[in-house]
């Protein structure tokens, strides 16, 4: 089955640094990625996808990076801001199998940005 | 997504009691899902619906059913709340007509306490 961790439950940063936030998935056969973001008392929201045929994929002041050799994602935000303080989770799915049409995600990274 | 709604927003109700939340979505997707969250764990699959006559189990179904009343409705039932059914619960939706995306959209959730 699948399983998706995170290296780190909690990060902290200053208004104006980069951050990381990564997630290791353990199913070779995942070939689509998905960050969430959820800041209290809402539901996730989507930031950002990418799919297996892909290394790098870029939004605004997102990137998601894809690692499929050592099955590792991570999400890094630019200049980070205190809006962006939120519980980040990350999802994989596979087209086939018993994983088709679900999601599969992390426990979540808790993001806190200081002034 | 104001485009996901559930209803209600908050439960607090007595073990033993039925309890019903509803799920309703004006984005014309196909795919609907129940998910579970507690603190510092992730989203769980409790039940899925890939169109109106498929009704799947989740990770977590016992204790759990659902109704498809429609493409729009999706409903979860508590027959019997206990209190280690307090949780937040969030539904989603996602389109299976879409090619290449299995990204989920979340409504804002329904904070339920069993006592």
């Amino acid at each position: 089955g699948e399983s998706v961790g995170l290296h780190l439950p909690t990060l902290s940063v200053q208004e104006g640094d980069n951050s990381i936030i990564n997630c290791a998935y353990s199913n070779s056969a995942s070939d689509y990625f998905i960050w969430y973001k959820q800041e209290s008392g809402k539901g996730p929201q989507f930031i950002i996808d990418i799919r297996s045929n892909m290394d790098k994929r870029q939004g605004q002041r997102v990137t998601v990076l894809l690692n499929k050799t050592v099955k590792h994602l991570s999400l890094q935000i630019a200049a980070t801001q205190p809006g962006d303080s939120a519980v980040y989770f990350c999802a994989v799915s596979s087209a086939g199998g018993t994983s088709y049409g679900k999601l599969t995600f992390g426990q979540g990274t808790i993001l806190t940005v200081h002034p | 997504d104001a485009d996901v709604t559930q209803t209600p927003r908050n439960r607090i109700t007595k073990t033993g009691k039925r309890i019903m939340l509803e799920c309703s979505q004006t984005k014309g997707h196909d795919r609907m899902y129940w998910y579970r969250q507690d603190p510092g764990l992730g989203l769980r699959l409790i039940y899925y619906s890939f169109d109106v006559k498929d009704i799947n189990k989740g990770e977590i179904s016992d204790g759990y059913s659902v109704s498809r009343q429609a493409q729009a409705k999706f409903s979860l039932s508590l027959e019997s709340a206990i209190p280690n059914q307090t949780a937040l619960y969030f539904c989603a939706t996602s389109d299976a007509y879409r090619v290449g995306s299995d990204t989920q959209y979340f409504g804002p959730g329904t904070r339920l306490t069993v006592l």
